[in-house]
């Protein structure tokens, strides 16, 4: 596509309950980003997918959080047992080839969560 | 782990005034700076990459500016206008992470 989609872009959910974002990269960009964004903070790293290449998932908050990444294209972050300290906008990212320096990194609008 | 800070945190000019956003960071070794956008309720918008190498990039009426040694980057925005209103926010890579700045919320008075 012309730029990074993720769904949902608005989801309320229940505290307890899980929840999956998904993010559809541009097209041929090897490297894909999870990052979140709480209100009132700055960007927190979360997962990175490059290629076929193990996933650097040091950035997640708890094991509630898991990641995946199908046939290096789709992405879905999912979310188990939602707590209300999860509400922000999960915001998804892809580039070319890892270690360019000159690859700019495009964002999709993000997937805003809240749980109540 | 590198620390990216930005100065001021917000800033109001009336329209028609040059903009000064300022970042720095504290770990020189770097792939490259990016300056992004993120309008309210809306997801970021890539403004500038500078290489590690560069020393700035232009853009229209942006221009951003990379001193390395320093831990310093400053992005210009000549005769401002109220669709420059926005978060401005600062990015640097060290790998494949981006590390970024809390941002510079910037309003353009009418």
């Amino acid at each position: 596509g012309a730029g990074v989609s993720q769904s949902p872009s608005n989801k309320v959910t229940e505290k307890g309950k899980d929840v999956e974002l998904r993010c559809d990269p541009i097209s041929g960009h090897t490297a894909l980003y999870w990052y979140r964004q709480s209100l009132g903070q700055g960007l927190e790293f979360l997962i990175y997918f490059q290629g076929n290449s193990a996933p650097d998932k040091s950035g997640l908050p708890s094991d509630r959080f898991s990641a995946e990444r199908t046939g290096g294209s789709v992405s879905t972050l999912t979310i188990q047992r939602t707590q209300q300290e999860d509400s922000a906008v999960y915001l998804c990212a892809s580039s070319g080839q890892v270690g360019i320096s000159g690859n700019t990194i495009y964002f999709g609008e993000g997937s805003w969560l809240t749980v109540v | 782990k590198q620390e990216v800070t930005q100065i001021p945190a917000a800033l109001s000019v009336p329209e028609g005034e040059n903009l000064v956003l300022n970042c720095s960071f504290t770990d020189s070794a770097i792939y490259n700076l990016q300056w992004f956008r993120q309008d309210p309720g809306k997801g970021l918008t890539s403004l500038l990459l500078i290489q590690s190498s560069q020393r700035e990039q232009t853009s229209g009426r942006l221009n951003a500016s990379l001193d390395k040694s320093s831990g310093r980057s400053t992005l210009y925005i000549a005769a401002s206008q109220p669709g420059d209103s926005a978060t401005y926010l600062c990015a640097v890579s060290n790998d494949y992470k981006l590390s970024f700045g809390a941002g510079t919320t910037v309003t353009v008075r009418a």
